[in-house]
């Protein structure tokens, strides 16, 4: 059984185009992300919800917007992809705020 | 601006050999974990070392956290190629108890 499943694995798209990755998770967590990793592999955290409030909106272009339907999903939307989006974008959860995190496999978003 | 330090950012060696990896910050942290993530997936959970001095064990593998709480490091006795991958260590951020960083990792490749 998969933990926490984020779907698509890959995404390969035309600059301008809007897109949405989808997330969810089994784990009974209260508390969801989602993490931006660039091409050096540096891991930042751009949105958390806690019981589907936003609690952390970091310095993210309002081009992403996230949307939570019930605590077990955490869904990311992206308008007007830009050709600096391209990155492994993960989701996340943890039991608490800030408390170890269970994370998916990511989702490759490549913009030509 | 908290900086968590990781080093080296790059070790290849050879199978067999030992290894270790520093995590380091001049902020002093209540707890850190360390995450190993391997190509195509999210990252994994290690251990969460929270006393400092605390040494904690998995298989081959021993964590240590500083006994100011300010550092932690990672040894691998006989290395493996299993573990070859990105090791990431992570604190909560200072001064908040809803997120957590991460320090830019070191990429681990044991040769055959």
């Amino acid at each position: 059984d998969t933990a926490v499943s984020q779907t698509p694995k890959y995404l390969v798209t035309q600059m301008g185009n809007d897109k949405s990755i989808k997330c969810e998770q089994n784990l009974g967590h209260d508390t969801m992300y989602w993490y931006k990793q660039d091409s050096k592999k540096f891991l930042k955290i751009m949105f958390s919800y806690n019981n589907k409030e936003l609690i952390i909106n970091e310095t993210v272009p309002n081009r992403f917007s996230p949307k939570s339907p019930d605590k077990a999903h955490l869904n990311l939307h992206i308008n007007s992809l830009e050709l600096g989006d391209s990155a492994v974008y993960f989701c996340a959860s943890s039991p608490r705020r800030a408390s170890p995190q269970h994370f998916g496999d990511g989702t490759r978003l490549s913009i030509l | 601006t908290q900086l968590l330090e990781q080093s080296p950012q790059f070790l290849s060696i050879q199978e067999g050999e030992n290894l270790t990896v520093y995590c380091n910050s001049s902020s002093v942290f209540s707890s850190l974990q360390w995450y190993r993530q391997e190509p195509g997936e999210g990252p994994v959970l290690l251990v969460t070392v929270v006393t400092g001095g605390e040494v904690k064990k998995l298989k081959r593998l021993t964590f240590q956290f500083g006994d100011a709480r300010k550092d932690s490091s990672l040894h691998i006795t006989a290395a493996q190629t299993g573990d070859t991958g990105l090791y990431l260590c992570a604190v909560p951020a200072k001064g908040r108890d809803d997120k957590i960083i991460f320090g830019k990792g070191t990429r681990l490749h044991i040769l055959p």
